[in-house]
């Protein structure tokens, strides 16, 4: 089954870009219907859908955080990526990056989460 | 944006107790798009629940979903030691996909 690691710094100053790094093992993020999102989580709050990028290469994003966000895939290496800018102390949080299996049910961007990292802290601070 | 409301905030009950969880939406829920995770705190969530009502996969058969609309309900027959933890649920049926806060079940 599929197994997903995040990697990258744990601190990130104000206004530079966090970045981070995804790794598949188990299923080629090219190969089938597979979505591969970031999702935050605040600390002590609810989870945040950040964005998703289909096996296709599409990427769809939330839209408060639309306008800085980036993600993408990197084939070669069978990873995919988060970068998010101009960050704030309100980025700071649990990182994780999940997928969902598309390959029996159709899901038409419509996601949920099966298989997620165990997450990575990115503090934001000077 | 669809925002998901959750009850109780923290569930007290002992092992073998029946837990009832709700998730209220504040608009439908296209499709019945709703998913839930249990979270132990430290650990990534785990997806228990999709499509309201379909087990994940290896999810024992105490853990059920029902709802549509806008109400939600996640029954845990009987709970089990491992089965204290955060329960959240999702939806994916409008974007932005949404979470709840989540419902925290501890030990009485």
């Amino acid at each position: 089954q599929v197994q997903l690691q995040e990697s990258g710094p744990g601190l990130a100053k104000p206004s530079q870009t966090l970045s981070l790094t995804c790794t598949v093992s188990g299923g080629s993020i090219s190969s089938g219907a597979y979505y591969w999102s970031w999702i935050r989580q605040h600390p002590g709050q609810g989870l945040e859908w950040i964005g998703y990028i289909y096996s296709s290469g599409s990427t769809y994003y939330n839209p408060s955080l639309k306008s800085r966000v980036t993600i993408s895939a990197d084939t070669s290496t069978n990873q995919f990526s988060l970068k998010l800018s101009s960050v704030t102390a309100a980025d700071t949080a649990v990182y994780y990056c999940a997928s969902t299996d598309c390959s029996r049910i159709a899901c038409y961007g419509y996601v949920w989460f099966d298989h997620w990292g165990q997450g990575t802290l990115v503090t934001v601070s000077s | 944006e669809i925002v998901l409301t959750q009850s109780p905030g923290t569930l007290s009950l002992s092992p073998g107790e029946r837990a009832t969880l709700s998730c209220r939406a504040s608009q439908t829920v296209s499709n019945s798009y709703l998913a839930w995770y249990q979270q132990i705190p430290g650990q990534a969530p785990r997806l228990l629940i999709y499509g309201a009502s379909s087990r994940a996969t290896g999810i024992p058969d105490r853990f059920s979903g029902s709802g549509s609309g806008t109400d939600f309900t996640l029954t845990i027959s009987r709970l089990e030691p491992e089965d204290f933890a955060v329960y959240s649920c999702q939806q994916y049926g409008s974007s932005p996909f949404t979470f709840g806060p989540g419902t925290k079940v501890d030990i009485k």
